[in-house]
């Protein structure tokens, strides 16, 4: 399968526990964005990767969110001490540049629910 | 600040009739549109865009109008078929040159056989 994938799929903790995800993109996409989606929304964006380099954070993705990309293909996700609010289906995207724009692939995402 | 709004949080059609999913959208710099299509349990999926300097796109039995003078868009599709049963959000880019994307918080079509 060459989509995208993201681990786990679903994730259940307590609040104050710290959670970590996994995205892994289409390999040969070197754009990697992450997602945020609660009930009945769109989804918002939260951070975006050029290879390695994370380029920009939005400012829902508070000091309690970390994302990395260490090499440029995988990233992940951390949410420390987590909050009921952080409740939500967090989808990472990687994208292809098409003639008009782009286009982004996203995984199924992580339902993460914060007792 | 709802940049891009879908006012209809739901839609049903008979299978082979027109579907029609309206979009507005407030800022008048948004380069291009995108429509994705959400299934339960799944992430969304690209379905069809439009550039800002057209007022029409079309693949297959999906086709996009944009009104740029009204700042609307739709989405047609016919004809509708179950498996177009989803969600549906509408999207715009901001000029970044990535796609840190605000989508509008989407309408359900429900295509009824």
């Amino acid at each position: 399968d060459t989509g995208v994938s993201q681990d786990p799929r679903h994730k259940i903790t307590k609040r104050g526990q710290n959670v970590t995800f996994r995205c892994d993109p289409i390999s040969e996409h070197n754009r990697l964005y992450w997602y945020r989606q609660t009930l009945g929304q769109g989804p918002e964006f939260l951070t975006y990767f050029q290879n390695e380099a994370q380029l920009e954070k939005s400012r829902l993705l508070s000091d309690r969110f970390s994302a990395e990309r260490p090499k440029g293909s995988f990233s992940t996700l951390e949410i420390q001490r987590t909050e009921q609010g952080d409740s939500a289906m967090y989808l990472c995207a990687s994208s292809l540049v098409l003639p008009v724009g782009e286009k982004l692939f996203f995984g199924s995402g992580t339902q993460l629910s914060v007792l | 600040d709802q940049q891009v709004k879908q006012n209809s949080p739901s839609l049903s059609v008979q299978e082979g009739r027109i579907s029609i999913l309206n979009c507005d959208y407030t800022n008048s710099m948004f380069d291009y549109f995108l429509w994705y299509k959400k299934y339960p349990a799944e992430g969304p999926t690209f379905l069809i865009s439009i550039s800002s300097i057209k007022d029409k796109n079309e693949d297959g039995r999906f086709t996009v109008f944009l009104n740029k003078s009204a700042k609307h868009l739709s989405l047609h599709i016919v004809p509708s078929q179950p498996g177009d049963s989803a969600v549906y959000f509408c999207a715009a880019p901001s000029s970044g040159g990535y796609q840190k994307v605000t989508f509008g918080t989407g309408t359900k079509l429900q295509v009824i056989p």
